[in-house]
């Protein structure tokens, strides 16, 4: 099946630098999403983007679906401390067989602020 | 809050004994879907429900079950459980089919 290649696994970064972090894949993607979870607690949905070069915003955070359509980038300016979590991208593929439309998700990249 | 409730939040267990995992989704979402995540590992899609039919599997075990009722709660069975089965177990919901997932607050399991 799909496979999406999140880089990086962690990044430990200073509060008030900004982030990026991103998505890649082999196969064209219809949907990309962006995700944050804080330990114990389930992933929050931050930003979702439908069309390839879509630019969305969401306070601090960016996120921009990749022409090719085979990526997804997420920004994040002036870190906090309260950005800490782990971040997952998620793709619908274009077609995944057998009826069913799944998400596909990356596995993570852990952010750590450092006041 | 995402409007999908999951219980019980916390559950310890011993090896060879069966649990239930309960997810209610968010009002007026027919998908449900169950995810397994271990500890530092990313998001194991199990099985996904729409409308009470089974609409995908992931890699789910065979010792590992569900369904979806008539009023759309889901239920996770997962039997003859081993040291390996500890981890988080979310919930998720969608209105339609592989939209953007909503997800519960988790189901830690822990088998001693």
């Amino acid at each position: 099946g799909q496979q999406l290649n999140q880089s990086p696994q962690s990044m430990f970064i200073q509060e008030g630098e900004d982030v990026s972090m991103n998505c890649t894949s082999s196969s064209i993607f219809n949907t990309w999403l962006w995700y944050k979870q804080e330990p114990g607690e389930g992933p929050v949905l931050l930003i979702a983007l439908y069309k390839a070069g879509e630019l969305t915003s969401n306070g601090r955070l960016t996120a921009q679906f990749g022409i090719t359509r085979k990526d997804s980038f997420l920004n994040i300016s002036a870190s906090i401390p309260s950005d800490v979590g782990i971040y997952f991208c998620a793709g619908q593929p274009a077609y995944s067989g057998a009826g069913s439309y799944q998400l596909t998700f990356g596995k993570g990249t852990k952010l750590s602020v450092i006041p | 809050d995402s409007g999908v409730t999951q219980t019980p939040k916390h559950l310890i267990t011993a090896t060879g004994q069966r649990v239930t995992l309960r997810c209610s989704p968010r009002s007026g979402d027919l998908s449900v879907y169950w995810y397994q995540q271990s500890l530092d590992q990313g998001l194991q899609f199990l099985i996904q429900y729409y409308n009470g039919e089974e609409r995908a599997k992931g890699n789910i075990l065979e010792r590992f079950s569900a369904q979806q009722f008539p009023d759309l709660h889901s239920e996770l069975n997962l039997s003859s459980l081993e040291l390996g089965d500890s981890a988080l177990y979310f919930c998720a919901s969608s209105v339609g089919d592989g939209e953007k997932l909503f997800f519960g607050s988790g189901t830690q399991l822990s088998v001693l």
